[in-house]
């Protein structure tokens, strides 16, 4: 099974800063199957990025990813008020998908 | 509009059973894979199972292996989590997903799951 190890656990920033989330994975991540994901609370995860570094229709392009290998990492150029959640990165080369703990990007 | 929607969770005993349902609208169900995710109140997603299109290939994680059962019914656009032998530790959000995988002669490329279901809570206590 692939561990994802997250960090940091929790990043305080303010609107307008730039964020920079990692994503860690204990072995090779097959064909950068790399996700991303953004929940709010009471609500249901949201795919921001596949592939690594391809964004799904009608996600800003404040959002990217990069990385590949083992090292992956999302960066919010500049944050807006409503990007102020809790993301999740995760693997789906390999069985069973796995996911991050999860880094909150707080005000 | 695109939308899953979940039903069937509730409160269960401990060794109890339920069957959790996942209604498709707005695409075309037959043509994504399908996956279970769960998420404990105020903690981290574990992703639990996925069926492909026909409901021929199915996985899971090893803490539901022998007591869940993903299935589909692409006629009645679908999906279902048959769970048993219910624990504590199966008490979450249950979410269902859906995902485009492209198939290319041998090989299969995925997309990661882009629609989500609102949830559906599963208490299991006695």
């Amino acid at each position: 099974e692939i561990v994802l190890t997250q960090s940091p656990g929790t990043l305080s920033l303010s609107p307008g800063e730039r964020a920079t989330l990692s994503c860690r994975a204990s072995q090779s991540v097959s064909s950068r199957y790399l996700a991303w994901y953004q929940q709010k609370p009471g609500q249901a995860p949201r795919l921001l990025i596949y592939g690594a570094s391809s964004r799904t229709s009608g996600i800003p392009d404040r959002f990217s990813g990069s990385g590949s290998g083992t090292d992956f990492t999302l960066t919010i150029s500049r944050l807006e008020p409503e990007d102020f959640a809790v993301y999740y990165c995760q693997q789906y080369g390999s069985s069973p998908r796995t996911f991050g703990q999860g880094t909150k990007v707080e005000i | 509009e695109v939308q899953l929607v979940e039903s069937g969770g509730g409160l269960v005993q401990p060794g109890g059973s339920l069957r959790l349902s996942c209604a498709g609208s707005g695409f075309r169900f037959s043509s994504y894979w399908m996956h279970w995710v769960r998420q404990v109140p105020g903690k981290g997603l574990v992703w639990v199972s996925r069926t492909d299109t026909d409901g021929s290939s199915t996985t899971y994680v090893d803490s539901v292996k022998g007591r869940f059962t993903i299935s589909r019914d692409n006629a009645k656009n679908t999906l279902y989590l048959e769970m048993n032998s219910l624990r504590a530790e199966d008490t979450a959000v249950y979410y269902c997903a859906r995902e485009y995988v492209l198939l290319i002669g041998a090989n299969r490329y995925y997309h990661g799951m882009d629609v989500w279901g609102q949830g559906t809570t599963v208490t299991v206590s006695s």
